[in-house]
């Protein structure tokens, strides 16, 4: 069955390291995001992309990257963790133009502690 | 500012009785509407959905009501059934923005048994 996976699912780190959160999908969907989860703020954009080579940055972008050399993978990193980024990760994926509602589905998380 | 709003942070219900969340945009022009549950500890899954074209759509206990012009949407759960407790966010897209949903801030249903 198709599936999307994240990895890790749990991190500690400490700040100032750089981290990389990994996301993995078997849809052979064009579009991947990630999101992050926080008390009082729901689901917030980082980055997404729309195919092999786009990378766009979402609502909430800094201090983040991302990179797609192939449709299955779209890797998450920080470049200099912060605390403010303890948060849990969320990556989903949908088709583009697969129908009237363009679904996400989403991944396990992962739930990153920046100390 | 929000253009997607859930404005009741939590719900608490009793087993059997019917379960409203509403959630509220701003932007008239979203396309399509979805709703979401979350379980603690794992990744929102899709429950239903619904276009602007239409003001109902059902799926089993899950109904989805759209009011366009009150810019309001709701999700009814009849009968609850404690399995229903769980985190439900509102999303909203629009067709053309390839797929790119905005999301309410959630709200926790309990269903007690």
């Amino acid at each position: 069955d198709a599936e999307i996976t994240q990895s890790p699912r749990h991190k500690i780190t400490e700040t100032g390291r750089q981290v990389t959160l990994a996301c993995h999908q078997t849809w052979n969907h064009n579009n991947m995001f990630w999101y992050r989860q926080d008390l009082g703020h729901g689901l917030r954009l980082i980055h997404y992309s729309y195919g092999v080579q786009d990378t766009n940055k979402g609502e909430v972008s800094d201090g983040y990257s991302v990179s797609r050399s192939n449709t299955e993978d779209l890797p998450l990193t920080l470049e200099s963790a912060a605390s403010s980024q303890t948060s849990v990760y969320f990556c989903a994926s949908s088709l583009q133009g697969g129908g009237s509602t363009d679904t996400q589905y989403f991944g396990p998380g992962t739930r990153l502690t920046v100390l | 500012d929000q253009q997607v709003k859930q404005n009741s942070p939590s719900l608490s219900v009793q087993e059997g009785r019917i379960s409203i969340l509403n959630c509220d945009y701003t932007n008239s022009m979203f396309d399509y509407f979805l709703w979401y549950k979350k379980y603690p500890a794992e990744g929102p899954t899709f429950l239903i959905s619904i276009s602007s074209i239409k003001d109902k759509n059902e799926d089993g206990r899950f109904t989805v009501f759209l009011n366009k012009s009150a810019k309001h949407l709701s999700l009814h759960i009849v009968p609850s059934q404690p399995g229903d407790s769980a985190v439900y966010f509102c999303a909203a897209g629009r067709w053309g923005s390839q797929g790119n949903l905005i999301f309410g801030k959630g709200t926790k249903l309990s269903v007690k048994p």
